[in-house]
């Protein structure tokens, strides 16, 4: 199956940096997802990107389906971005994602 | 709208217990699926609906059961519960939009076996 991996593993920024989390895929995707699950366990989707490239506000996202790769961009970065990051993908016609082990972002003021 | 809406959010068992994860959706979605989650890893899939009276396995099927009645309900038993069953259980709803297969969670149910 599906083998998901991400990087760096562990992150830590000040109030305002960027940053660049990476996720590789070890087959074709035709369903990938990033996901932010916050201090308290809540798990929201922020991007369904098999593709191509999307933003929302100071996150954006790009996925490069021919290297089997995406990129989380995130730009002045908040209190608030603390958690953990997961990517997920599935082929085929359902989500049956095959999710990563997150990268832990911890963002100090 | 209340989105995915799990019950109950903690619970202990003893081993050999079983007992039943709610999962509810008003969204109309067609596909439904239950997580487990792991310290320090990665979600992963128990069982997956696609809808109504229709079910299948996912990566760690073993010990629980799933049965998809209506299109709103989306229960997972745990048959004989194990200290292994301890983790925290997601239930997830999505269907094809407009923005593809957007998936939903609900606020998770930690689970303790004893």
């Amino acid at each position: 199956g599906i083998q998901v991996e991400q990087s760096p593993p562990d992150l830590i920024l000040q109030e305002g940096a960027n940053s660049t989390l990476r996720c590789n895929f070890s087959d074709s995707v035709n369903n990938l997802q990033w996901f932010h699950q916050n201090p308290w366990g809540q798990l929201i989707n922020l991007f369904y990107i098999p593709s191509g490239t999307k933003q929302n506000g100071r996150l954006s996202a790009t996925t490069v389906a021919t290297e089997r790769y995406s990129l989380l961009y995130i730009s002045s970065s908040q209190t608030t971005d603390s958690g953990v990051y997961f990517c997920a993908g599935a082929s085929g016609g359902y989500n049956k994602l095959i999710f990563g082990a997150g990268t832990r972002l911890a963002v100090h003021p | 709208n209340a989105g995915v809406t799990q019950t109950p959010k903690f619970q202990v068992l003893k081993t050999g217990q079983s007992m039943t994860l709610q999962c509810a959706q008003d969204m109309n979605h067609e596909y439904m699926s239950w997580y487990r989650q792991d310290p320090g890893m990665g979600l992963r899939l128990i069982h997956y609906s696609v809808g109504a009276g229709i079910t299948d396995q996912g990566e760690v099927p073993n010990g629980y059961n799933v049965s998809r009645s209506t299109t709103e309900d989306f229960p997972l038993r745990l048959l004989s519960a194990a200290p292994s069953q301890t983790s925290v259980y997601f239930c997830a709803s999505s269907d094809r939009g407009l923005d593809g297969n957007t998936i939903y969670f609900g606020e998770g149910s930690w689970l303790t076996v004893v």
